[in-house]
Order: structure tokens, then sequence, then C-alpha cells
């Protein structure tokens, strides 16, 4: 089956950048989503891309995508301890049978420092 | 609503209870999906409805859970007889469609002991 894997903590200082990765199996068309959860809240979406995008850029996120060594990383810049949170990396099939069938990865606990 | 909104937000049940937890997902979106979190941030996909028909249940457990999105009610998670290994917090998520362009927003989440 997919699995999706990402390393379990990262601290930065704030005003760095701050990069999370993620490694997926699925070869299928697909989607990449990154979710951010803060302590007791919900899911936040916070970006996603499609299987045959290189990058992505949204404000201070930038995710890239290396679909041959199936590597999928999100830079947040200028880091802030508001965003410090976990991370996810989440796979899903784009259309089909196991649409919305999210394989999630274990999360990364970001600490930003003052 | 411009949100899935999940009630109630905790829930505590006596071991055997049952427990049902309630999700709305955003108007227009066609798909709504349930995921348990249990310790360790694992998810676990439960099931997943297009309308009122169930789409993927591949993850349900064959007892004690059930499901429903009934037209012009919330959607429903039903867990009877509860055991202590149910504590977790189950989200509902909903998307539009699926295919390019069509994401999963997720709901905030009914965080369930059992004791």
């Amino acid at each position: 089956g997919e699995d999706v894997e990402q390393s379990l903590f990262l601290s930065v200082r704030e005003g760095d950048s701050s990069v999370i990765n993620c490694t997926y199996t699925d070869s299928s068309s697909t989607y990449l989503y990154w979710y951010k959860q803060e302590p007791g809240a919900g899911l936040q979406l916070l970006t996603y891309i499609f299987s045959n995008m290189d990058m992505k850029q949204d404000q201070r996120l930038t995710v890239l995508l290396n679909k041959k060594d199936k590597h999928l990383s999100l830079r947040i810049a200028d880091t802030q301890t508001g965003d410090s949170a976990i991370y996810f990396c989440a796979e899903s099939p784009s259309r089909g049978t196991s649409y919305g069938k999210l394989t999630f990865g274990q999360g990364t606990i970001l600490t930003v420092h003052p | 609503g411009e949100e899935v909104a999940q009630t109630p937000k905790h829930l505590v049940r006596g071991e055997g209870q049952k427990a049902k937890l309630y999700c709305a997902p955003i108007k227009g979106h066609s798909y709504v999906f349930w995921y348990q979190q249990v310790l360790k941030n694992e998810f676990k996909f439960l099931i997943s409805f297009q309308n009122e028909n169930v789409f993927d249940e591949t993850g349900m457990p064959k007892e004690r859970f059930s499901a429903k999105c009934l037209p012009n009610s919330p959607c429903s998670l039903e867990i009877q007889a509860t055991k202590l290994e149910d504590s977790a917090v189950y989200f509902c998520a909903s998307s539009q469609s699926e295919g390019p362009g069509n994401t999963i927003y997720f709901g905030e989440g009914s965080w369930l002991t059992v004791v």
C-alpha cells in the first residue's frame, strides 16, 4: 500500500526558513497536501500540489516536488513563533474509488524559537 | 456553511456506551470523509461518502462502527458499545468533487474519551 514518511522534529529560529521534508510511494496520479495542526485543534489545509507539478508558491509557503525521487518539501519563509505546530504531509489519488483516502505521514513537529 | 462543522467537540463515554458524532460538510461539497486520529498522530481513514452513498468503507471496523449521510441532515458516525481503544479524535472532511483543483478540508474534530 501507499506509504508517506516525514522527519519527526524540526527546530528553527524566528526569521529563518523552515524546510519540512516528506517522501511518498504512490506512483499514480495523485494530490499531495500539507496540513498544519496546532495543539488541540483541527487540521488546517496549508497548500497542495498535483503530482504533475514541480513547484507551487503561496505567500510564505513554497512546495517543491521531485517526482523522480517521490520527494516533497514545504518551505516556510521568515518563520514565526505562530508557525510552531505539527505539519502533516498527505497524499491521495486524484480520482477513482480511493479519492480522498488520504495517507498521512507521521507529522513533523516544528518548534520556532524567539 | 463555509467550514466543516463537527459536533460535539468533546464527548466522554463509559465503556460499553454508545457514541454518536456529527458532521456538516461545507455547503456544496458532495464528498464526506471520516478519519480517526489516535496517539502518536496516526491517522486512520474510516469511510467516505459521495452524497448519501457510501463511496469507500474499507477502513471501517466491521463491528460497532456505522456511518450515514442522509439528505438534509448532518452526516453521523456512531460507535456502539465503545471500548477504551476507541478513544481518539474523529475528524470529518469534505470535498466538492474529484479531480484536479478539488481539495479536502477538515473540521476541528470531535474528541472522544472512553473511560
